[in-house]
């Protein structure tokens, strides 16, 4: 079975310092990884993702995450963190050449302070 | 065009009554989750819709939870004699392909469900 660790359930940091929010799963089998974010009442969006190839993966708005086979990480990341960045990130991994259901972490709240 | 859509937003239930929880994936969308968010955890996968049928269905914590698609769009969640261990956000996903498909899911803004 696959499982899926966000290591911090929240994460304080001041604006314009750089974040790492830690994301470590399980599985057996090869997975696709993702992260999806929750801004306050609003559905979840998905914010990057690794299927195959380059194991560094960014997204639109900054954020990074890299693929790490050996540790079973995909650990997401900021340089320069913004208010609008508070949010609730969620990790989460599918079995590669099944139908994709998500299988989630807890989540880590960021909370980006002025 | 537009999101997925659920309703309602907020539902409110006594414990024992039914309750149905309807979800308008993109138009045109193949496939269809459902998912239970419990307070301060990640989303757990409930069942999946490709167009019209059932494929699994493992997530579904008893056989009080019922879920259809019987047209290969809308899609309703059925929770019958509800509990207190039901409530939760419940969330609907669509994505554009089927079975092996890797696109992105798009998640509706769920229902907060809550049993008195």
């Amino acid at each position: 079975a696959q499982s899926v660790t966000q290591l911090d359930s929240q994460v304080p940091v001041f604006e314009e310092a750089p974040v790492e929010l830690r994301c470590n799963y399980s599985s057996s089998v090869s997975v696709y990884l993702f992260w999806y974010v929750q801004y306050p009442n609003q559905g979840l969006q998905l914010l990057l993702k690794y299927l195959s190839g380059s194991t560094l993966v960014e997204s639109i708005n900054g954020f990074e995450a890299e693929f790490n086979k050996s540790q079973t990480s995909f650990h997401l990341r900021k340089p320069s963190v913004h208010i609008s960045d508070t949010a609730e990130y969620f990790c989460a991994v599918s079995l590669s050449g099944g139908y994709n259901k998500l299988i989630f972490g807890a989540g880590t709240r960021l909370a980006v302070h002025p | 065009g537009a999101g997925v859509s659920q309703s309602p937003r907020y539902k409110v239930a006594k414990r024992g009554q039914d309750v149905a929880l309807r979800c308008d994936p993109i138009s045109g969308h193949v496939s269809l989750f459902w998912y239970q968010q419990a307070l301060g955890q990640g989303p757990e996968f409930l069942t999946y819709f490709q167009n019209e049928a059932q494929l699994d269905k493992s997530g579904l914590p008893s056989d009080r939870f019922f879920a259809e698609r019987p047209e290969g769009s809308v899609s309703t969640l059925k929770i019958q004699r509800t509990q207190q261990e039901d409530s939760a956000v419940y969330l609907c996903a669509s994505r554009k392909g089927s079975l092996w498909d890797t696109d992105t899911q798009y998640f509706g803004p769920g229902t907060r469900l809550t049993v008195l």
